[in-house]
């Protein structure tokens, strides 16, 4: 258990549908990164959150979007699904937001039918 | 913008043999960089980083790095391969500020008997 939690583990939506994904960073990591994981695309970085507030985006659609509450676990929201977004989304935590290693959680694969 | 390349999508080894993954990174100022494992279903796991100390650099499981800046390069090697190390490796970089990690596309690892 590494642990940063992130559930659910397995969700599968159709298209057109919205879900939510959400995270909780290890105890006292004030930092919280999306990444998503797909065949054809590898890791992409998605967003980072420090604190509650968003300190940079990666290659995040527009129909994808994120906040980090005040108990600082963050939800990713992802909208008008469509297939492509099937993949592995990672959280990552880190204590202040310095890149000197995340620590990350088991994923949620979502598949979209 | 920073880049890592992986080189060999797959690389197969005996076990007890030694296992290099290579990896190189582009990067116009001194990076960061890390090498994560990824295990079936799991999330990414550190196994050692480099963050501008001592160029050679231990990890876990008997895995070590060389950053070599001339040939910008930070290839992983582990002088005896055990079946459990089958798994997919991934290099990243980070540089100065950036906070988030630029993966490689990852080398997956088999370890045959």
């Amino acid at each position: 258990d590494s642990g940063v939690t992130q559930t659910p583990k397995h969700l599968i939506t159709a298209t057109g549908q919205r879900v939510t994904l959400r995270c909780s960073p290890r105890s006292g990591d004030l930092s919280v990164y999306w990444y998503q994981q797909s065949l054809d695309q590898g890791l992409q970085f998605l967003i980072h959150y420090y604190n509650g507030e968003e300190r940079a985006k990666g290659n995040i659609l527009e129909r994808f979007s994120a906040q980090q509450f005040p108990d600082l676990h963050s939800e990713l929201n992802l909208s008008s699904l469509e297939l492509g977004d099937s993949a592995l989304y990672f959280c990552a935590s880190n204590p202040d937001g310095t890149t000197t290693g995340y620590t990350f959680g088991s994923g949620t694969r979502l598949t979209v039918v | 913008a920073q880049s890592v390349t992986q080189l060999g999508s797959h690389v197969s080894v005996s076990e007890g043999a030694l296992v290099l993954l290579r990896c190189n990174y582009s990067s116009s100022v001194p990076p960061y960089l890390f090498w994560y494992v990824q295990y079936p279903n799991q999330g990414l796991q550190l196994l050692l980083k480099y963050t501008s100390a001592a160029t050679l650099v231990k990890g876990i499981n008997d895995f070590e790095a060389e950053f070599k800046k001339s040939e910008t390069s930070f290839h992983l090697t582990k002088p005896s391969a055990h079946m459990s190390d089958a798994a997919e490796y991934f290099c990243a970089v980070s540089v100065g500020s950036a906070r988030q990690l630029t993966f490689g596309s990852g080398t997956q690892l088999t370890v045959l008997p």
